[in-house]
């Protein structure tokens, strides 16, 4: 099956730096990719639809200041948290859609968890 | 985004029994897809069932869909304490690819 692949797995930073999540489909190209934020025992919330070569679309009450996302090429989306603050401590899950034999399908990256110290 | 609800919260049972988990949504839909969660990983896509099927099986996974209840369930047969993990209905809301995220049942096989 198609992977996806996210970069780093974990990362911790002090309060006030940006951290920028890489989000990558290995071997395929995708058009739109979608950014999620899993805090503990909760469910995925989606963040932001991220599609190539124009302005990613957020969902209310996510500040597109504060997540700026970038889908520069048809392999890669890269979320960067800006200044970031403890309560953006979370895990964070790209996937991507893929559109093959007149369906789709999204295949979800392993996460990125963020700690902000 | 409107979130789905799922039931139970929490599911604990012995290996070998079988584990029932249900999904309830709140729009149209194209689809609606079954992932499981181990802790702190990513997603496993199981299980598409599409709006105008009923039921479809795969493996010991059985996937039942009633769009006139606008409910889901999927049921793991023979569980094995391998299973455990967190298990997500996610709903295609006919908005450009968008998947609606239920809020989880957690499964805790017993071996």
């Amino acid at each position: 099956g198609a992977v996806v692949s996210q970069h780093p797995s974990r990362v911790i930073c002090k309060s006030g730096t940006s951290v920028k999540i890489e989000c990558r489909s290995l071997d395929f190209q995708a058009t739109t990719m979608f950014w999620y934020r899993q805090f503990p025992k909760k469910s995925l919330m989606l963040m932001a639809t991220s599609n190539e070569g124009s302005k990613a679309t957020y969902e209310q009450g996510v500040e597109k200041d504060k997540f700026l996302i970038n889908h520069a090429s048809l392999t890669l989306s890269t979320l960067t948290v800006t200044s970031a603050h403890p309560e953006d401590s979370s895990f964070y899950i790209c996937s991507a859609r893929l559109l093959a034999g007149g369906g789709e399908t999204q295949y979800f990256g392993p996460g990125t968890r963020l700690l902000v110290l | 985004s409107q979130q789905g609800e799922e039931d139970p919260q929490a599911l604990s049972i012995q290996e070998g029994e079988n584990a029932t988990m249900n999904c309830s949504y709140k729009t149209s839909i194209n689809n609606l897809q079954w992932y499981r969660q181990n802790s702190g990983r990513g997603l496993v896509h199981l299980i598409l069932i599409r709006s105008n099927e009923r039921e479809k099986h795969s493996g010991r996974l059985r996937v039942t869909l009633d769009t006139s209840k606008k409910s889901s369930s999927l049921l793991i047969t023979a569980s094995r304490a391998a299973d455990t993990a967190s298990y997500f209905c996610a709903t295609d809301a006919k908005q450009g690819g968008k998947l609606i995220f239920g809020q989880g049942t957690e499964l805790s096989v017993k071996p």
